[in-house]
């Protein structure tokens, strides 16, 4: 049974690097990993994705181990506006039907 | 801006009735995901369709049903509402080649109240 776990909430200050971490087992063999990040009243936004190793692009970097369970949002450089819910999305084949599996979220607050 | 539009943005509905949520893809994305969010909750995966047909779906029930075009607008149908169906409703298109989580543009939502 595939599941995924996150952190609910994490503090952090204006400047400072954070990384969020989302544990998921049973994922799908050649699914990518991929993170969003939503504010209030709106859809997620796609921040990056990646299958293993390490991804980087303007906004983050993603690091995921060779055994695919878990994987790790870096965000360099936090600012107020990073303040949001990010989540983790996997796929996973359970009951021989594909799903798309969201974690429950990890609530970011950014201080100033 | 994502291009994925969903609509309407609001709905209330009693319960029992039936109740159809519309969303259009972002230009060329021919797979449609649709995922319920409760408030304080991460979304949860109803189903996928992709090239109009459906590729994959949580656990929900069968008065849940979708429909996706040849133009890959996409339409998901609840049937006999209950109240636990308030929620807001998300629509994400991508272009898949085949089964698989690629990048998703997600639209604003349909917030439904069933009261």
């Amino acid at each position: 049974l595939a599941k995924t776990t996150q952190p609910i909430s994490m503090d952090s200050y204006e400047g400072q690097e954070v990384n969020i971490t989302c544990s998921h087992n049973n994922i799908a063999t050649n699914d990518y990993i991929t993170w969003y990040q939503q504010f209030p009243s709106q859809g997620p936004r796609f921040i990056i994705q990646g299958y293993k190793t390490k991804v980087t692009n303007e906004v983050a970097s993603l690091f995921i181990p060779a055994d695919r369970k878990s994987s790790t949002l870096s965000l360099p450089r936090v600012s107020l506006s990073d303040t949001a819910v990010y989540y983790c999305l996997v796929g996973a084949w359970m009951d021989s039907s594909y799903k798309l599996i969201f974690g429950s979220g990890t609530r970011l607050l950014v201080r100033p | 801006e994502t291009g994925v539009t969903q609509s309407p943005t609001h709905l209330i509905k009693t319960r029992g009735q039936q109740v159809t949520l519309r969303c259009s893809s972002q230009s060329g994305h021919n797979t449609v995901s649709w995922y319920q969010q409760a408030l304080g909750q991460g979304p949860q995966f109803i189903f996928q369709y992709y090239r109009e047909e459906e590729n994959g779906r949580g656990n929900f029930p069968p008065r849940f049903s979708g429909l996706q075009f040849p133009n890959y607008s996409s339409e998901l149908n609840v049937n006999a509402l209950e109240l636990d169906d308030s929620a807001l409703y998300l629509c994400a298109s991508s272009l898949d080649h085949d089964r698989g989580n690629t990048e998703a543009f997600f639209g604003q939502g349909t917030r439904l109240t069933v009261v």
